[in-house]
């Protein structure tokens, strides 16, 4: 059984690029979410892909997107990156629509984003 | 709104004594609760959950959770805990197709 990969594991960028983080979900799991971990916070739930469509979503601007792909890997997208969007970065992958809501969340290690 | 307070940041136990680390929430209706431990460099990992019925609840390494709806808490707990149960503890609330985590207690262990 393949568990949740990430990449990259870290990576630097400047204020105003852009960046994309992937995300290979676990064997089985049609459903990833995402999550932003400042230094010293819990994570923040940024959004949830099922089977390619956006099914839920927190608070963060639209500069934050995603895709889901058919093979259910995913990717974030940030753009006109902010010294905030400094953190860790998690990917959660689970199984079906409600995944979410068993809180039967499978992550990976993340990819730490330092934003200078 | 929903929302998830850890009040404790940081907590040192010996080994072998026994834990309790402390989560309140705020929703409206009955909620589904969640504890998840992130070790250092590591993803998180479920310990364990409530939806309803028993409310006590256990989970995975020793580790127990009681849901009080007249104190808004769902504490985790463990009878003796391990040095390798050093890590930060995540409590986590969902509802409306949102997960909200607490921002966490590190636990470290006392030799």
């Amino acid at each position: 059984e393949t568990g949740v990969t990430q990449s990259p594991t870290h990576l630097i960028k400047t204020r105003g690029q852009q960046v994309t983080l992937r995300c290979s979900s676990q064997s089985g799991h049609n459903t990833v979410s995402w999550y932003q971990q400042a230094l010293g916070q819990g994570p923040q739930f940024i959004f949830q892909y099922y089977r390619e469509e956006e099914n839920g979503r927190g608070n963060f601007p639209p500069r934050f997107s995603g895709l889901q792909f058919p093979n259910y890997s995913s990717e974030l997208n940030v753009n006109a990156l902010e010294l905030d969007d400094s953190a860790l970065y998690l990917c959660a992958s689970s199984l079906g629509a409600g995944g979410l809501n068993t809180g039967e969340l499978f992550f990976g290690e993340g990819s730490r984003l330092t934003v200078l | 709104a929903q929302s998830v307070t850890q009040p404790d940041i940081h907590i040192t136990v010996s080994e072998g004594a026994s834990l309790e680390l402390r989560c309140n929430y705020s929703y409206g209706a009955t909620p589904y609760l969640f504890w998840y431990v992130q070790s250092p460099g590591q993803g998180l990992q479920l310990l364990l959950k409530y939806f309803s019925g028993d409310t006590l609840v256990q989970g995975i390494k020793g580790f127990e959770a009681e849901f009080k709806r007249s104190q808004s808490s769902f504490n985790l707990r463990k009878p003796s805990v391990h040095w390798s149960d050093a890590a930060e503890y995540f409590c986590a609330v969902v509802g409306a197709s949102k997960i909200i985590f607490g921002s966490g207690t590190r636990l470290s262990i006392r030799p």
